[in-house]
């Protein structure tokens, strides 16, 4: 089955701890993106990568890092400089010739004890 | 950023009536997108209507656009119980490469059997 995973499903962690969030899609898509979504909000774009060994900030970046080294996987850094990382965090990609829809994984909620 | 804004931001009907969202944004685009989350999940997409179309139809969807008003409008018509779920949009501003979405705060639909 072709999709996007997301993993783990739930993670905790402690204060001033780093931790990486797993996105892999078998779609064949160039375009990947994460999202941090909180109770009730709506989704905001933390990075996006367009091409492997390339990738862009996005409307709330601090305190986040990314590498994208393969096509199919674009793990997310919550690093311990960002103040607030309890969210829920989404992963999607795109073909980049289409008209941008998105293809979203199941999320993983970060919780910080 | 967060372009979109959705009207109501919460919604409660009964099974079988229908239901209408609304969505306003602020720059120009080049199509917008609706999705639907049910709760702790990823988002799905359900319709894409482009900025020269004014209508479009999917099944019990139907989506307007009136690009003179930055606004857009989903109707779920015959709603079930299994419609409960958030419903957002998303805007494709038209910036050359730009490649990402803005996402609305969403609104919460609940069918009541």
């Amino acid at each position: 089955d072709g999709g996007i995973t997301q993993s783990p499903k739930y993670l905790f962690r402690k204060e001033g701890q780093n931790v990486t969030l797993s996105c892999e899609q078998n779609l064949n898509h160039d375009a990947m993106y994460w999202y941090r979504q909180d109770p009730g909000q709506g989704l905001r774009l933390i990075y996006y990568s367009q091409i492997v060994n390339d990738f862009q900030k996005g409307d709330i970046a601090e305190g986040y890092s990314v590498s994208r080294e393969k096509k199919e996987s674009f793990p997310l850094t919550v690093t311990s400089a960002q103040k607030n990382p309890t969210a829920f965090y989404l992963c999607a990609s795109k073909r980049t010739d289409s008209y941008n829809e998105q293809f979203f994984g199941p999320g993983t909620r970060l919780t910080v004890l | 950023s967060q372009q979109g804004e959705e009207d109501p931001q919460a919604l409660s009907i009964q099974e079988g009536e229908n239901a209408t969202m609304n969505c306003s944004y602020k720059t120009s685009i080049n199509n917008l997108q609706w999705y639907r989350q049910n709760s702790g999940r990823g988002l799905v997409h359900l319709i894409l209507i482009r900025s020269n179309e004014r209508e479009k139809h999917s099944g019990r969807l139907r989506v307007t656009l009136d690009t003179s008003k930055k606004s857009s409008s989903l109707l779920i018509t015959a709603s079930r119980a299994a419609d409960t779920a958030s419903y957002f949009c998303a805007t494709d501003p038209l910036i050359q490469g730009a490649q990402k979405l803005v996402f609305g705060q969403g609104t919460r639909l609940t069918i009541n059997p």
